[in-house]
């Protein structure tokens, strides 16, 4: 079974600032994917970005960049310049390659909130 | 181009009672799959359909179950709800069911609540 686990559950930064975001995981295979998700109070999950495990190259996706570290199964996001419409909720998800079906296991999420 | 629409938006039901909750996906996608989100935590996968055969069934009772239909679209069904059935439920549409990546675009979900 994979387990996903989101130690923060908030995050504050200041508009324009930066902010980083947690996550970890478990699995016994090799080959997956992770994601991180946004979540706004309109309910609707947005992907933000996704790495492949195959991928020695951390992912970036315009403000947002991860750290993938492997070895230690971490998997953390980084908002750069940060904008009021980046506050949400955001959940990191792992997904296996190999397994029937496209299941996305998700942790528990970390709210993230943008002062003016 | 629509996204992945679910319906209704809000539903109230009483302990005991029967839900069906709908979702239809993106325009030639074949695969839905259903969370259920609880209020303060992560989505938990509950069932994935792919060219309408289950794909995929997480840790839930049998009083939930789903299809899938011709047209792709997908119906959740939840008998003798409890309260703990209160939840944020979501619908993700994507292409193909499983293997190499292909993105999950998610509904806006269905709120129930169970009095």
């Amino acid at each position: 079974a994979q387990t996903v686990t989101q130690s923060q559950p908030e995050m504050s930064v200041q508009e324009a600032e930066t902010v980083t975001l947690s996550c970890t995981y478990d699995t016994s295979e090799s080959d997956y994917y992770l994601f991180w998700y946004k979540q706004p109070p309109s309910r609707q999950m947005i992907l933000v970005i996704r790495q492949e495990a195959y991928k020695q190259q951390n992912a970036t996706e315009n403000r947002f960049s991860v750290n993938f570290q492997k070895a230690a199964k971490s998997f953390s996001l980084k908002i750069s310049d940060s904008q009021l419409g980046d506050a949400a909720m955001y959940f990191c998800a792992l997904r296996m390659i190999k397994a029937a079906g496209n299941k996305l296991t998700f942790g528990g999420g970390t709210r993230v909130l943008v002062k003016p | 181009d629509a996204g992945v629409t679910q319906s209704p938006t809000h539903l109230i039901k009483t302990r005991g009672q029967h839900v069906t909750l709908r979702c239809s996906p993106i325009s030639g996608h074949k695969s839905v799959s259903w969370y259920q989100q609880v209020l303060g935590q992560g989505p938990q996968f509950i069932f994935q359909y792919y060219e309408k055969e289950e794909r995929g069934r997480g840790n839930f009772p049998d009083r939930f179950s789903a299809r899938q239909f011709p047209n792709y679209s997908s119906e959740l069904n939840v008998n003798a709800l409890l309260l703990g059935d209160s939840a944020l439920y979501l619908c993700a549409s994507s292409l193909v069911g499983q293997g190499t990546y292909n993105e999950q675009f998610f509904g806006p979900g269905t709120r129930l609540t169970v009095l």
